[in-house]
């Protein structure tokens, strides 16, 4: 079975500060994606990454950077938290390009930001 | 651009009653349809899926039709059971220059009552 996992399932930071999102997948995929979920609002895309080292925005990329070293890890990074920010924090990936390939979820990591 | 739109819940039943979610859908090309479920506390997993037009998916008793003429995909399944409570997400991707990205619903809630 595919697995995607992520860093924390809760996380509280205070503005201002730096936070790192973690996501891992263990199936070799090459495609990995942020979103984010808010009631009434559905899963928005933040950023995605077809390869080690390149990155898409999405959707709703302000406020956000990512990082993909490496082939299995995906990184959402906040620069500077903000509490428009608090959301449900989805990752995940799939194995190619094709418009027809499903993509596995992780868990989800909830920020809370004071 | 592409967008999809899914009716509004929460949408409450009883045990046995006979489900449909409705979901259409606006695309610019010839969009793969998805329906993927959402159980509490977890990460968004697929349900069932088609590709191409007069498809249908199925999947645990869920069924849902691609209608390119109507421009919808909408869920069913005949009897409900408690343990489908949960959040449904009807999703649409397209290929763009070489890569898909997943454009989601709002989602719908649903309740099943024994």
């Amino acid at each position: 079975d595919v697995k995607v996992t992520q860093s924390s399932r809760y996380l509280v930071k205070r503005t201002g500060e730096k936070v790192f999102l973690e996501c891992v997948q263990d199936m070799d995929h090459e495609n990995m994606f942020w979103y984010r979920q808010d009631p009434g609002l559905g899963l928005r895309l933040i950023y995605f990454s077809y390869d080690v080292k390149m990155k898409e925005k999405g959707d709703i990329p302000e406020g956000y950077s990512v990082s993909r070293e490496k082939k299995e890890r995906f990184s959402l990074i906040l620069e500077s938290a903000s509490t428009n920010q608090t959301s449900m924090y989805l990752c995940a990936s799939s194995f190619a390009a094709s418009g027809t390939d499903t993509q596995y979820f992780g868990p989800g990591t909830r920020l809370t930001v004071l | 651009g592409n967008s999809v739109t899914q009716m509004e819940g929460p949408v409450t039943l009883s045990e046995e009653a006979f489900l449909t979610i409705n979901c259409t859908y606006t695309a610019t090309g010839y969009p793969s349809l998805f329906w993927y479920v959402q159980y509490p506390g977890e990460g968004l997993q697929l349900l069932l899926k088609a590709t191409k037009a007069d498809d249908k998916g199925s999947n645990k008793g869920f069924e849902a039709t691609y209608r390119k003429e109507t421009t919808s995909f909408h869920l069913e399944k005949g009897s409900v059971q408690v343990s489908d409570s949960a959040v449904y997400f009807c999703a649409l991707t397209l290929m763009n220059s070489g890569y898909s990205t997943l454009t989601f619903g709002k989602g719908t809630m649903l309740l099943v009552s024994p």
